[in-house]
């Protein structure tokens, strides 16, 4: 597609239950991107992608966090055993080749 | 980790006023992206200006990554541009992600 397509836009989880979030990159592009935005106004790296390879993974907290992109399905982000601090919105960002990243819509995730 | 600041940090304009945003960074940059971030949450790419000038209609940038800036120049100001203005930079070295400013918010008021 020619946008970044994000699944769902919203997702409430009580605390200790696990949550899934999907992401379609743009048709074409090598590199997927995660990050969260808490707060309204800061934005934190979690994991990147090359095709289905991890590229970078320095901003996971591993214990919790993992995610994967395989070829022909969209990439996923899935947390173990949520936590109230993980509430926040989780935007997937696609780039050709390293340049300009798009940005999805968002999953905003809601732990109670 | 390189680091980013925004200035203002809240800007009230009345509606057909001009403005410019600053973003300073603190070490070389591969790439700098402006973004937009609506009401409803949505990042609206502006520009992609590692250097140099761009301009899309009431909008333009520049970069000079010799000294480390870029400015976002917004004119003759519309209430649809009320919102949240990010600056996002990867760094030179290491990573290809984007470390974000913690952004100017834009209020128009009519």
């Amino acid at each position: 597609g020619e946008e970044v397509a994000q699944t769902p836009k919203h997702l409430v989880r009580g605390e200790g239950q696990k949550a899934k979030l999907y992401c379609a990159p743009i048709k074409g592009h090598s590199y997927v991107f995660w990050y969260q935005q808490v707060l309204k106004n800061e934005f934190k790296f979690l994991i990147s992608f090359q095709n289905e390879n991890v590229f970078d993974e320095t901003g996971m907290p591993k214990e919790r966090f993992s995610a994967k992109c395989l070829p022909n399905s969209p990439c996923s982000l899935e947390i173990q055993a949520t936590k109230l601090e993980d509430s926040a919105v989780y935007f997937c960002a696609s780039s050709q080749s390293g340049d300009t990243q798009y940005f999805g819509p968002g999953t905003r995730l809601t732990v109670l | 980790g390189i680091q980013v600041e925004q200035s203002p940090p809240d800007l009230i304009l009345q509606e057909g006023a001009n403005s410019t945003l600053r973003c300073n960074f603190s070490d070389s940059v591969n790439n700098l992206q402006w973004f937009h971030q609506n009401p409803w949450g949505q990042l609206i790419n502006l520009f992609y200006i590692p250097s140099g000038t761009k301009q899309n209609g009431r909008l333009s940038a520049t970069t000079v990554a010799t000294e480390r800036y870029s400015l976002l120049y917004i004119s003759s100001s519309q209430t649809t541009d009320s919102g949240v203005y990010f600056c996002a930079v990867e760094p030179r070295t290491g990573a290809n992600n984007l470390f974000f400013g913690t952004g100017t918010r834009l209020t128009v008021i009519p």
